[in-house]
């Protein structure tokens, strides 16, 4: 059955250094989507991005936070200026229409020191 | 009041019992209704997805949404240890802003 995959699965980095979260979604899947989990909390959305643009976004997604579709199969989340409060586990999702089910990857842990 | 409430639990149950999962919601505009299955360190597994009011079967799994109390369930029969996980509720209007209840931690006993 095809997966959302994610790299990598965990990734440590300093405060105040840029991280680059990756992801391939499902292949004919159209929309994908950012949502973070801080350990013991709620899943929390971060982004939709549809037709090379984000479509919705949270208040957590400031200006600290980008997305972008490099290329045909790869979905990425950057964070420019890591706070040790960005430590989290980040799920990348795709789903094929945007009231389809979502399909989750099984997420980055990225710690934050 | 929250968005989403789900009661974290944790619940314990013996092999072989029905287990019953419920969230509340208070956004009226919620069409969408998922249950999700978290393992640990794993990402959320889709379980269940429904639109609006009704029942949902899947083989042991059973899915309810009353829109008109705000209120979604999850029933397992026959539960399984290797159902031991957690369960997540999750709602949106359209899939760009899903929001997720709290999860909650099951453990079925052999």
């Amino acid at each position: 059955e095809p997966e959302v995959t994610q790299t990598p699965s965990h990734q440590v980095t300093q405060m105040g250094q840029e991280v680059i979260l990756r992801c391939v979604p499902i292949s004919n899947h159209l929309y994908f989507y950012w949502y973070r989990q801080i350990l013991g909390q709620k899943v929390e959305f971060l982004v939709s991005f549809y037709n090379n643009e984000i479509s919705e976004k949270s208040e957590i997604f400031d200006d600290q936070f980008s997305v972008e579709r490099p290329d045909g199969s790869n979905f990425t989340l950057k964070i420019r200026s890591t706070k040790l409060e960005d430590s989290a586990m980040y799920f990348c999702a795709s789903s094929e229409y945007m009231d389809s089910p979502l399909h989750f990857g099984n997420g980055t842990r990225l710690t934050v020191t | 009041q929250k968005e989403v409430e789900q009661d974290p639990g944790p619940l314990s149950v013996p092999e072989g019992a029905i287990v019953s999962l419920n969230c509340t919601y208070s956004n009226s505009a919620f069409q969408y209704f998922m249950w999700y299955r978290q393992y640990s360190r794993k990402g959320p597994e889709l379980l269940m997805y429904t639109y609006s009011s009704g029942n949902k079967e899947d083989g042991r799994f059973t899915a309810q949404v009353d829109k008109s109390s705000k209120y979604i369930s999850l029933f397992i029969r026959d539960s399984q240890p290797s159902d031991s996980a957690t369960y997540l509720c999750a709602m949106s209007r359209i899939n760009n802003d899903m929001r997720f209840g709290a999860g909650t931690r099951l453990t079925v006993k052999p």
